[in-house]
């Protein structure tokens, strides 16, 4: 069993429509949560981090947390066009250890 | 500058030979992390810094890389004896404090390293 998990898709969304992206962990002791988008050929870039259990939104981005069930989820509002990217789930387990530990990556295609 | 910088983008090397990867993180950030990334994955954790100090190389997938951080600033990563195996994208990232949980850290553009 991989440490994080995600559909690799692509999951196909309709402009206007929410996209629901979704990542399972395995470490329950993990202590945050990242998510970064990634276009082709470019650098993760961070959309959100969340650390407590529940909802965190920023601006058409909410970050849905479950340490019960070990479960980060993403939805975007709104999808347009541009948010064609591939989305990385990333851990950190906490403590003393402040490496992330990535999945990889779901693909997000937004059709117009 | 105001992201983490790093060179060259691109490098083509012979298998066999030595490369060296520059890192110049976010001014100021204490923490600084590399990554590999081979295509259709995500990233993989190499080693993290602390200041000069290398806390965690665990990730290095052999004595072949080598990573420092003399002065707690610029990084070098050097691949010895590159195989082709080592061709990825090597990512660099950076964060104000990385002990603490809460803290993302903030990726570089990366070096694509292709070993012919």
């Amino acid at each position: 069993q991989k440490e994080v998990e995600q559909n690799s898709g692509p999951l196909s969304v309709p402009e206007g429509a929410i996209a629901s992206l979704n990542c399972t962990y395995s470490d329950r002791g993990s202590q945050s949560f990242f998510w970064y988008r990634q276009y082709s050929g470019k650098s993760p870039e961070l959309i959100m981090f969340i650390y407590s259990n529940g909802d965190k939104e920023d601006g058409r981005f909410t970050a849905q947390l479950n340490k019960a069930s070990q479960y980060v989820s993403l939805l975007i509002r709104d999808s347009q066009p541009s948010d064609s990217a591939t989305y990385l789930c990333a851990v950190n387990p906490g403590g003393t250890a402040s490496k992330l530990t990535f999945g990889t990556g779901t693909r997000l295609q937004v059709t117009l | 500058g105001a992201g983490v910088s790093q060179s060259p983008r691109y490098k083509v090397a012979k298998r066999g030979q030595d490369v060296a990867l520059r890192c110049d993180p976010i001014s100021g950030h204490v923490s600084l992390f590399w990554y590999q990334q081979a295509l259709g994955q995500g990233p993989e954790f190499l080693t993290y810094f602390q200041n000069e100090a290398q806390l965690d190389k665990s990730g290095l997938p052999s004595d072949r890389f080598f990573a420092e951080r003399p002065e707690g600033s610029v990084s070098t990563l050097k691949i010895q004896r590159t195989q082709q195996e080592d061709s990825a994208v090597y990512l660099c990232a950076s964060s104000p404090e990385g002990r603490r949980f809460d803290q993302p850290q903030h990726f570089g553009d990366g070096t694509r390293l292709s070993i012919l």
